[in-house]
């Protein structure tokens, strides 16, 4: 089983400020297959980044993702006040097929 | 724009069967692969299963023989039991659409609103 585990925890910004969230894989993994959600409280979570570089639908390009091998991270260039939530990051292909890191929560 | 509606129980005694309905609207089944997740109180995402519109699956071994997913096509939709729940069973559930092949991975774009589930003598 691939684990994924998230650093920090707890992320404390301010708006304006950059954020860097970290997700390392328990054994090398293909940036292909690795995806980003954010989940805010009481909501379903939402998808980011998807494969090597990809936004979703409708996310603004100050969200960014970079790493290869086991160590991936997710960049928030500038913060907005609607940034601070949960997030997650997610493999697909192991077993089980789709896996998930802890969570990073990001707060103001 | 696709959505995803589900519905089902949310009250449950242990050793009952968790049924779970999950519907596609404003796209088809076909193409793509239906997921469900659980969260449980305060914790993170876990991945239960999935189902493509074909109808083949895959589940988490965790779940061991537990979890049996269906799909209609006629209806658009597609479905998750579990059965024997326990405590450990109660978490806010999610059906989710999800894209890959071979050689990529395009997430789990599309996700229903959750579904409370409390296992509770």
């Amino acid at each position: 089983e691939v684990v994924l585990t998230q650093s920090p925890g707890t992320l404390s910004l301010s708006p304006g400020d950059r954020a860097t969230l970290s997700c390392r894989a328990s054994q090398s993994i293909s940036n292909a297959f690795l995806a980003w959600y954010q989940q805010k409280p009481g909501q379903a979570p939402r998808l980011l980044m998807y494969g090597a570089t990809s936004r979703a639908t409708g996310i603004p390009d100050r969200f960014s993702v970079s790493g290869s091998g086991t160590d991936f991270t997710l960049t928030i260039s500038r913060l907005e006040p609607e940034d601070f939530a949960v997030y997650y990051c997610q493999q697909y292909g192991g077993s089980p097929k789709y896996t998930f890191g802890q969570g990073t929560k990001l707060e103001i | 724009q696709v959505q995803l509606q589900q519905w089902g129980a949310g009250l449950l005694k242990p050793s009952e069967t968790l049924s779970l309905t999950c519907a596609v609207s404003g796209g088809s089944l076909s193409g793509y692969h239906w997921s469900w997740l659980r969260q449980p109180p305060g914790k993170g995402l876990e991945w239960v299963g999935e189902i493509s519109h074909s109808g083949a699956t895959s589940h988490n071994p965790s779940l061991k023989s537990r979890v049996t997913l269906s799909v209609d096509t006629s209806k658009n939709q597609f479905s998750l039991r579990l059965i024997s729940v326990t405590a450990a069973d109660t978490a806010v559930y999610y059906c989710a659409r999800g894209d890959y092949s071979e050689f990529y991975y395009y997430g789990l774009d599309v996700w229903g609103q959750g579904t409370t589930v409390t296992v509770s003598s």
